[in-house]
């Protein structure tokens, strides 16, 4: 079966970096685009950005376009996303989340299958 | 970025109850709509697309409507999994965006 597994909570401080994963299992990986949402607490749903696992190409949201990179290894399935100079508004459970491609393999920007979600609390 | 409006923010219903959510797109997006589930502490889970296509495994008691810039999700007949958080998500334009949500709780 499909599974999004990321890793665990990290506690930053302000300025610095974070790195979060998304091992992924049960689907061809290269097929798949992969996208990242994030919610701070208590709040909704903010799409960050996502990246073709086949060719790596990456599409950020413009918030997020200087301080985001994601990557991917296809030897392990994983999908990887750093966001750096971390402040306290970046307070938040960051979720993985698969594309919804079509039959034909067109991706659709929906998203069918989630991570877990890491919480990233930054605090000095 | 495309602004999704979601009405009413919250409401409160009863098990049995029809329940209808409105989103509002500030631009139209054609159908490139999707609705979510989310109960607290998980992650949002798909239950519609093209605003009106049941994802697998959803129950039929969940329909969805609209295009252009108006939207509405259904809920035929409450059940108690049902109390949870609802947000609307389009693709029309970049950057992906959601309404703000509606929670859904006990009468």
């Amino acid at each position: 079966q499909v599974q999004l597994v990321q890793s665990g909570a990290e506690v930053k401080k302000p300025g610095a970096s974070v790195t979060l994963s998304c091992k992924t299992s049960g689907f061809t990986f290269t097929k798949y685009y992969m996208h990242w949402v994030r919610q701070a607490p208590g709040q909704g749903l903010e799409w960050m950005g996502m990246i073709n696992h086949n060719s790596g190409t990456t599409g950020y949201s413009q918030k997020f376009q200087d301080r985001v990179t994601m990557t991917r290894d296809t030897s392990t399935s994983t999908v990887y996303m750093e966001v750096s100079s971390l402040r306290s508004e970046d307070t938040a459970v960051y979720y993985c989340a698969r594309d919804r491609i079509t039959v034909f393999g067109v991706f659709t920007n929906y998203f069918d299958y989630w991570g877990q979600g890491t919480l990233v609390t930054v605090s000095s | 970025a495309i602004q999704l409006t979601q009405s009413p923010s919250s409401l409160s219903a009863s098990v049995g109850d029809r329940v209808t959510i409105t989103c509002r797109a500030s631009q139209g997006i054609s159908s490139a709509l999707a609705w979510y589930q989310q109960t607290p502490g998980k992650a949002p889970k798909l239950l519609l697309f093209d605003a009106s296509i049941l994802e697998s495994e959803v129950p039929s008691r969940f329909s969805g409507s609209g295009s252009g810039t108006d939207f509405t999700l259904t809920i035929s007949s409450l059940q108690p999994d049902d109390f949870a958080t609802y947000y609307c998500q389009q693709f029309n334009n970049y950057p992906v965006t959601f309404g703000q949500g509606t929670r859904l709780d006990i009468k």
